[in-house]
């Protein structure tokens, strides 16, 4: 069982769609959680960490569920630079990172 | 300021052959990671260093790869021999880590490598 699993997608969308990802993770135990944004053929830079009471940062919105272990994103108004693949990522202890095999978002004009 | 740095940014090589992947960390950051990406299993931890200590290397698919980080400035991963199966992206992330706080993870451009 992956430590970290994620909907593949893609998620195909209109500009100004509304779109969630969950993703799940198997260790009660995680510590910390972050989202993480890869463009085509780049480097995975930190899009927002999550936090046990939610955040939110403009159009995006994180959110942590311990009881079901998922974490969600939600992306309001989507623009065409949102097209990209985005990875959740779990930390267990200290330096130990688990990524998702990441959801890919096509948002359409 | 300068992110992490990485070399060569592509590799082609031939089964067989040893290849060695370089990485220079963000300055002041004490930990390092190795990660190894492809479409099959997505992105891997290989190994990280703390304060250039190998702390935890359960990542490393095999004895033919092998990481040293000799300074705080400068780290290799080096595979050999070097197997078709190996051809994948592999980047190096830097963090700051200390006791109670958690910085973010930066991550260099990566290393295309392809064996032939």
């Amino acid at each position: 069982r992956k430590e970290v699993e994620q909907d593949p997608g893609p998620f195909n969308v209109p500009e100004g769609a509304t779109v969630a990802f969950n993703c799940t993770y198997s260790n009660s135990a995680s510590q910390s959680f972050f989202w993480y944004r890869q463009d085509c053929r780049k480097e995975p830079k930190l899009l927002m960490s999550v936090y046990s009471s939610g955040n939110e940062d403009g159009r995006f919105t994180a959110q942590l569920n311990r009881a079901s272990q998922y974490i969600s994103l939600l992306i309001r108004d989507s623009k065409l630079s949102d097209s990209a693949t985005y990875l959740c990522v779990v930390n267990e202890n200290f330096n130990k990172f688990y990524f998702g095999s990441g959801t890919k978002l096509n948002v359409k004009p | 300021d300068a992110g992490v740095i990485q070399s060569p940014r592509h590799e082609v090589t031939e089964m067989g052959q040893e290849v060695t992947l370089r990485c220079k960390p963000i300055s002041g950051h004490n930990s390092l990671f190795w990660y190894r990406q492809t479409m099959m299993r997505g992105l891997e931890l290989l190994i990280y260093f703390n304060n250039n200590v190998p702390i935890d290397d359960s990542g490393m698919p095999e004895d033919r790869f092998s990481a040293k980080m000799p300074n705080a400035s400068f780290s290799t991963l080096k595979i050999q021999p070097s197997e078709p199966r190996d051809s994948a992206v592999y980047f190096c992330a830097s963090r700051q880590t200390d006791r109670g706080h958690t910085g973010t993870q930066y991550f260099g451009p990566g290393t295309r490598l392809l064996v032939l």
